[in-house]
């Protein structure tokens, strides 16, 4: 069946870089546009960025620009999200999510991953 | 960006009453690229509606959408005790993507 699989926790310090990964079954990987969203803990949904599979294109919310890369690998259908010189303000679980509709980047997010929980702490 | 305010921030209800959520955009979604999602604890939201009002997948006909520009409603006929969650609109009109902040539907 098609899911996202997502790696597991991290505990990171601040300063440092944390990259989650995102892996694909069930479905045609460059078919669909991949999402980031977080959650802070008691809090609501975040939007991050997208990525295109099928070409790497990538787009981010303007709150993430330059601390946040989001790229794929075809060849084991996973995408990955990587936010660079966390704080405790970036603690939260990540979720990737797909798009519902082949090659839509204008669309909901049909299909989620389990969720990361990233951990900032000194 | 688009900015989405949900109402109420609490919904207390019981087994079989109707419930009615609210969603209003500061400015108007195009071509109702309006989705709702369900959350409950420990687990990753799940897309209940699609463009405006199209019910995803599996959905129970329970759940319906409606609305358009700036003001969108979900609407749950019949409550049954797995509804009682989180419930986020979301648009995916413009770039950023925003979510509203979300209605605790809970036991009354």
């Amino acid at each position: 069946q098609e899911q996202l699989v997502q790696s597991g926790a991290e505990v990171k310090k601040p300063g440092a870089s944390v990259k989650v990964s995102c892996k694909a079954s069930g479905y045609t990987f460059t078919g669909y546009y991949i999402h980031w969203m977080r959650q802070a803990p008691g809090q609501g949904l975040e939007w991050m960025g997208w990525v295109n599979p099928n070409s790497g294109d990538a787009s981010y919310a303007q709150k993430f620009q330059g601390r946040v890369t989001v790229t794929t690998d075809t060849s084991i259908s996973t995408a990955y999200m990587e936010l660079t010189r966390v704080g405790s303000d970036d603690t939260a679980v990540y979720y990737c999510a797909r798009t519902r509709t082949l090659s839509a980047l204008v669309d909901a997010f049909h299909m989620w991953g389990q969720g990361t929980m990233v951990t900032v702490s000194s | 960006e688009i900015v989405l305010t949900q109402s109420p921030g609490t919904l207390s209800l019981s087994p079989g009453e109707r419930a009615t959520l609210s969603c209003r955009a500061s400015q108007s979604v195009s071509s109702s690229y309006l989705a709702w999602y369900q959350q409950k604890p420990g687990q990753a939201p799940r897309l209940l509606i699609y463009g405006a009002s199209r019910r995803a997948t599996g959905i129970p006909d329970r759940f319906s959408g409606s609305g358009s520009g700036t003001d969108f409603t979900l609407t749950i006929s019949r409550l049954e005790p797995e509804d009682f969650a989180v419930y986020y609109c979301q648009q995916y009109d413009t770039s950023p993507r925003t979510f509203g902040q979300g209605t605790n539907l809970e036991i009354k």
